[in-house]
């Protein structure tokens, strides 16, 4: 049971365009959500995270925004860039159990281009 | 900077040995870590939570007389593959949060091919 899906296997977008990448989930308890970007060859790296208390996080060029209702979050990058080109991993959690958002179910991942 | 270091970053061995992975949190101590595997094309799954002084705790599913996880000190937790089979074989990639409600910090994770 895919408990948080990112049904967009990839996602191609020139450089200097918005790239929107798009995630679900279908478990009610989770609360806490994050987007990690991975390289091949490389662990995840933390990129943003946002708060079910909020609709919107920013930073720089990464906006998430979430739609509790539809259950349902998305990450925006813009403008794109070429060193965006990675795979993108939704994760969520439920923040109040054991110890915080560390127990993370992830989402099979975006393989992200951007063209020059 | 890399915040957990991973060692080996792969690994081939043969069918029935053991194979051990290391993580190491790097300037920070890591009560906990937690163990990922990521088989192609799939998402990461979480294996067991490793706890320092006290036992893992293993997610359903995960046998753990045959993923064995020591987490002896505040700074290292290991994984042992014991008896290892082509199945396997898959991405081991290792976590720590720097404080309790912090995001997760990976290592760069171990490819294991067990022939």
């Amino acid at each position: 049971d895919q408990q948080v899906k990112q049904n967009s296997p990839s996602l191609s977008v020139q450089e200097g365009r918005i790239s929107i990448l798009n995630c679900d989930y279908t478990n009610s308890m989770f609360d806490y959500f994050l987007w990690y970007k991975k390289y091949p060859a490389e662990g995840p790296t933390f990129l943003i995270s946002i708060s079910s208390i909020k609709d919107k996080n920013e930073d720089g060029r990464f906006t998430v925004f979430l739609n509790k209702s539809a259950k349902h979050l998305s990450l925006h990058i813009v403008p794109s860039q070429p060193g965006d080109s990675a795979v993108y991993f939704c994760a969520a959690s439920v923040y109040g159990l054991t110890g915080g958002g560390n127990k993370l179910t992830f989402g099979t991942g975006t393989q992200l281009k951007v063209e020059l | 900077g890399a915040v957990v270091s991973q060692h080996p970053s792969w690994v081939i061995c043969k069918s029935g040995t053991s194979v051990k992975i290391e993580c190491r949190s790097l300037d920070f101590q890591a009560t906990t870590m937690f163990w990922y595997r990521q088989f192609p094309k799939q998402s990461l799954m979480l294996m067991a939570t490793s706890n320092e002084g006290s036992k893992a705790t293993y997610e359903q599913g995960v046998e753990k007389d045959k993923f064995l996880i020591n987490h002896a000190s505040l700074t290292l937790s290991t994984l042992t593959v014991t008896s290892a089979h082509p199945e396997d074989s898959s991405f081991y990639i290792c976590s720590a949060p720097l404080t309790v409600n912090s995001p997760l910090h990976f290592g760069n994770g171990t490819r294991l091919t067990v022939t």
